[in-house]
């Protein structure tokens, strides 16, 4: 178990529909990491956000957004869902300047579109 | 574009045997990681590489970093069954507070009794 809590695990939804997924970092990480996993893309980076500020983006999609709240939970909003949005979503966490350096990945959200 | 490419992609090998994962990149960074996946599960931390030479030993499981070749590897020794799974590098591009990382495609590792 790394500490990083993602809900739900499991989404099923309709194409044109819009979901939230939520990710509760690790206690005392300020940095937020969404990657998305599926069979043609791999696992690319989305977005990253640190103490609640938009910090790096990546592939991430006009119809994606994010955001960290004060607490440092982060909700992923996927909207106008295509069937390719099918796939894993990890949210990871870190803690910048420790000797481990690493992120923490949490268990996912499996996102089926309809 | 940035490329991050590990050989093989697919991994088939025999208890007790000794096999090399390759992850080559093609942008200049020092900060490399390595990570393992079981089917339909999580990614865990498995090496932090962070400098030109470094090495980390884990178990059967050495991993290394040559920043002026642009290669990381990954040593099996005398593999074993629950080493199946999926292994991946990940190349830090930003470096810093950023930590920015670039996934290699993935090497499928299939150990055999």
């Amino acid at each position: 178990d790394s500490g990083v809590t993602q809900t739900p695990k499991h989404l099923i939804t309709a194409t044109g529909q819009r979901v939230t997924l939520r990710c509760s970092p690790r206690s005392g990480d300020l940095s937020v990491y969404w990657y998305q996993q599926s069979l043609d893309q791999g696992l690319q980076f989305l977005i990253h956000y640190y103490n609640g500020e938009e910090r790096a983006k990546g592939n991430i999609l006009e119809r994606f957004s994010a955001q960290q709240f004060p607490d440092l939970h982060s909700e992923l909003n996927l909207s106008s869902l295509e069937l390719g949005d099918s796939a894993l979503y990890f949210c990871a966490s870190r803690r910048y300047g420790t000797s481990t350096d690493t992120q923490y990945f949490g268990p996912g959200t499996r996102l089926t579109v309809l | 574009e940035l490329k991050v490419e590990q050989n093989p992609l697919f991994l088939s090998m025999q208890e007790g045997k000794n096999y090399t994962i390759y992850c080559n990149y093609s942008t200049t960074s020092d900060r490399l990681y390595w990570y393992r996946q079981d089917p339909g599960k999580s990614l865990e931390s498995l090496f932090v590489l962070l400098s030109n030479g470094a090495v980390k030993q884990e178990g059967r499981l050495m991993a290394s970093l040559d920043t002026k070749a642009r290669l990381s590897t990954l040593h099996i020794t005398a593999a074993v069954h629950d080493l199946s799974a999926t292994y991946f590098c990940a190349v830090d591009i930003d470096g810093g507070a950023t930590n920015k990382l670039i996934f290699g495609t993935g090497t499928l590792l299939a150990v055999q009794p």
